[in-house]
C-alpha cells in the first residue's frame, strides 16, 4: 500500500547543479502533478501531467523540466538549480474527475545554496 | 478564473475550543470542495470533501458545508485536541481546467492542552 513515493526526502544542492526528483504511484492514476510549498503562499503547482507521454505548465514552470515515460512514475529536473529553488517539493496524483481525491508523497525538502 | 482564499494564520486554541476555519472560493463552473490537512513533516492527506450545493463533508469531527450562495466551505469542530494541531489546506477542483488542483495558502492551527 505504498501510494505516492518521492526520492529523495532530503536534498542540498549547490548553485549550478542539476537533480531529478522522481515520483512514483501504485494506484493507476492518470493524472500526477509536481508542486513547491513556500511559507505564505501554498502549494504551487509547477508542472503535470494528464498521462503517459504528456506533460504540461502551471503556475510556476519557469526553472524546471518534466517528463512522464511511464503511467506510474513523474520526473521532475532542475538543470541549474538557484536559491529562490528553495523549497519544498510535493508530487500528486489521482484519477480524472471533479469527484476525485488527490493522493500526495511525503515531499523533498531542497535546500540550494 | 478559479481561486480559494482562506483566512490567515496562525490560529493558536485552548484543547476542547470551537474551531472555524473560513474558506470562499471563485470558480469557473460547478467545483468540487475539499479541506487537505498537513500534519508536521508529512504530505497532505484528504480531511474531507463535498462535490455538489449543500453537501457536507465531514471527518474525525471536522465538518464543512457546501455554500453555492456565499461561495464558502468554512471547516468546522466542536471541540478540538492537541492532536489537531496542522496545517489546514482548502482546495477546489472545477470542470473545465483539466483535472488541476487549486488550493488556499493554508491555515497553522495549534492547540495548546
Amino acid at each position: 500500500n505504498a501510494g505516492v513515493t518521492q526520492t529523495p526526502k532530503f536534498r542540498v544542492l549547490k548553485t549550478g547543479q542539476s537533480m531529478t526528483l522522481l515520483c512514483a504511484q501504485d494506484m493507476n492514476h492518470e493524472y500526477m502533478y509536481w508542486y513547491r510549498q513556500d511559507p505564505g503562499m501554498g502549494l504551487r503547482l509547477i508542472h503535470y501531467s494528464v498521462g503517459e507521454g504528456t506533460t504540461a505548465k502551471g503556475e510556476v514552470p519557469d526553472g524546471y523540466n518534466v517528463s512522464r515515460l511511464k503511467k506510474q512514475n513523474f520526473l521532475l529536473g532542475l538543470e541549474s538549480a538557484a536559491p529562490s529553488q528553495t523549497s519544498v517539493y510535493f508530487c500528486a496524483s489521482n484519477h480524472f474527475g471533479r469527484n476525485t481525491e488527490a493522493f500526495f508523497g511525503q515531499g523533498t525538502r531542497l535546500t540550494v545554496v | 478564473g478559479n481561486s480559494v482564499t482562506q483566512m490567515e494564520g496562525p490560529v493558536t486554541l485552548s484543547e476542547e475550543a470551537f474551531l472555524t476555519i473560513n474558506c470562499t472560493y471563485t470558480a469557473t463552473g460547478y467545483p468540487s470542495l475539499f479541506w487537505y490537512v498537513q500534519y508536521p513533516g508529512e504530505g497532505l492527506q484528504l480531511l474531507l470533501k463535498a462535490t455538489k450545493a449543500d453537501d457536507k463533508g465531514s471527518n474525525k469531527g471536522f465538518e464543512a458545508t457546501y455554500r453555492k450562495e456565499t461561495t464558502s466551505f468554512h471547516l468546522e469542530k466542536g471541540s478540538v485536541q492537541v492532536s489537531d494541531s496542522a496545517v489546514y489546506f482548502c482546495a477546489l477542483i472545477s470542470p473545465g481546467t483539466g483535472n488541476q488542483f487549486y488550493f488556499g495558502t493554508g491555515t497553522s492551527l495549534t492547540v495548546i492542552p
